[in-house]
């Protein structure tokens, strides 16, 4: 089953914080994260695989909590270039790197 | 890491004819690829697991006879896109990659069929 993202979209201005949502009814195996730009391949950012993991670099962090149902996406300061639209994804059937992707949330960070 | 490379980045058709779309994983020995298929504004869809040396594993709801896999070498797999329409036309995007760690995505294929 297909995770759910929230917020479907998102408008922040050069600075601004934002969180993104992953949720799924059942407890996932894993949890990664892909931020994708039109027309282009998603760009990995990171991947989440015990309960309770927080992982971060530079102004983006993300979270996996304890159940393993939910994923948050932290955006610090945002800038430019982090515009574009955000996935979780989790694998199908353990560590197979078979992803489901999430509903996707769409970023556009301006001036 | 894995590159992988994907070929043709664009491919315009005409409808009833059949397109090929080739993945190849240059530095990493992928007994497995995913094929991807992504509508405008929508998410990627999984539509089907390509295995070396066997048949590919279909997703429910895509059909195996129009959307053939050949997985012949552990650096190559093919996509063929059998008899398109222009309800086809989307993003294809294929991924090698290790369980538990980054998938490697290519470059992706838009395809129009017209």
């Amino acid at each position: 089953q297909q995770p759910v993202q929230s917020p479907q979209a998102v408008i922040l201005r050069e600075g601004e914080d934002a969180v993104i949502n992953c949720s799924s009814s059942k407890a996932l195996y894993s949890v990664h994260w892909y931020r994708q730009k039109h027309g282009e391949a998603p760009v990995f950012l990171m991947i989440l695989l015990k309960g309770g993991e927080q992982k971060g670099h530079d102004k983006i962090s993300a979270s996996f909590n304890e159940k393993k149902q939910q994923s948050s996406l932290y955006l610090t300061a945002s800038q430019l270039s982090y515009s574009g639209t955000y996935f979780c994804g989790t694998e199908m059937g353990g560590a197979t790197n078979k992803l489901i992707f999430g509903t996707g949330t769409l970023l556009a960070v301006q001036p | 890491g894995a590159v992988v490379s994907q070929h043709p980045s664009r491919v315009i058709c005409k409808s009833g004819t059949s397109v090929k779309i080739e993945c190849r994983s240059l530095d990493f020995q992928a007994t497995t690829m995913f094929w991807y298929r992504q509508f405008p504004k929508q998410s990627l869809m999984l539509m089907a697991t390509s295995n070396e040396g066997s048949k590919a594993t279909y997703e429910q709801g895509v059909e195996k006879d129009k959307f053939l896999i050949n997985h012949a070498s552990l650096t190559l797999s093919t996509l063929t896109v059998t008899s398109a329409h222009p309800e086809d036309s989307s993003f294809y995007i294929c991924s090698v990659g290790l369980g538990g760690s980054k998938a490697f995505f290519g470059q992706g294929t838009r395809l129009t069929v017209v």
